[in-house]
């Protein structure tokens, strides 16, 4: 079964400082990868997604990440990172194989704090 | 503008009074789930569809039921709501899975 570990419950950064937020998934086959931001009160929005080819992936707000096959992990960065970037942000996983095709499974999430 | 519309925002009731949760998106998509979000735990697949007419579970089903008659709708009912079944509840859209969901802006349903 497909499972997504966000290991970090919270970070807090500076404002203009770089972020990353890691995300280690499990998943037999070639896997969908999403980030998805909540803002508080509001529903999620996708930042980006990985399918295939290029491993690096741009994404919406100066977001990008990275699919590294060999560490099952699919980082979030950005170099800097401005106070409204406070948000929740979630890694997800899709099935490839048509036996669980309509399955995406997130993980916990990872509150980002930015301080001023 | 293109959007998936929840209502209500807030649900209070009490255990047992079966309710709907009804969720509309006006941008012709196949696909549509619900998902319940939980505190540390994130958010959790509860049914989905394919299609009109075409549902299956996800991975926490039990106690609720959907139905899809009409494209555009997709609700989330609690035939006899639990105590367990607080939780902040999204619907969300999209061409298929593996494109950009849309998701709306949540119910948060307390059952006393």
């Amino acid at each position: 079964a497909q499972s997504v570990t966000q290991p970090d419950i919270h970070i807090t950064v500076s404002e203009g400082a770089s972020l990353e937020l890691r995300c280690n998934y499990s998943y037999g086959a070639t896997p969908y990868l999403f980030w998805y931001v909540q803002s508080p009160g509001q529903g999620l929005q996708l930042l980006l997604k990985y399918f295939s080819g290029d491993t690096l992936v741009q994404g919406i707000k100066g977001f990008e990440a990275e699919f590294k096959r060999s560490q099952s992990s699919f980082n979030l960065r950005k170099p800097s990172v401005h106070w409204s970037d406070a948000a929740e942000y979630f890694c997800a996983v899709g099935a490839l194989n048509t036996g669980t095709a309509s399955k995406l499974t997130f993980g916990t999430g990872t509150r980002l704090q930015v301080t001023l | 503008e293109a959007q998936v519309t929840q209502n209500p925002r807030y649900l209070i009731t009490v255990t047992g009074k079966k309710l709907t949760v009804t969720c509309s998106q006006n941008m012709n998509h196949e696909y549509m789930s619900w998902y319940r979000q939980d505190p540390g735990l994130g958010l959790r697949q509860i049914y989905y569809s394919m299609n009109v007419e075409v549902t299956d579970k996800g991975d926490v089903p039990e106690g609720y039921k959907v139905s899809r008659k009409e494209k555009r709708n997709f609700p989330l009912i609690l035939e006899s709501p639990s105590p367990n079944q607080t939780s902040l509840y999204f619907c969300a859209s999209g061409r298929g899975l593996y494109e950009k969901l849309f998701f709306g802006s949540g119910t948060q349903l307390s059952v006393l």
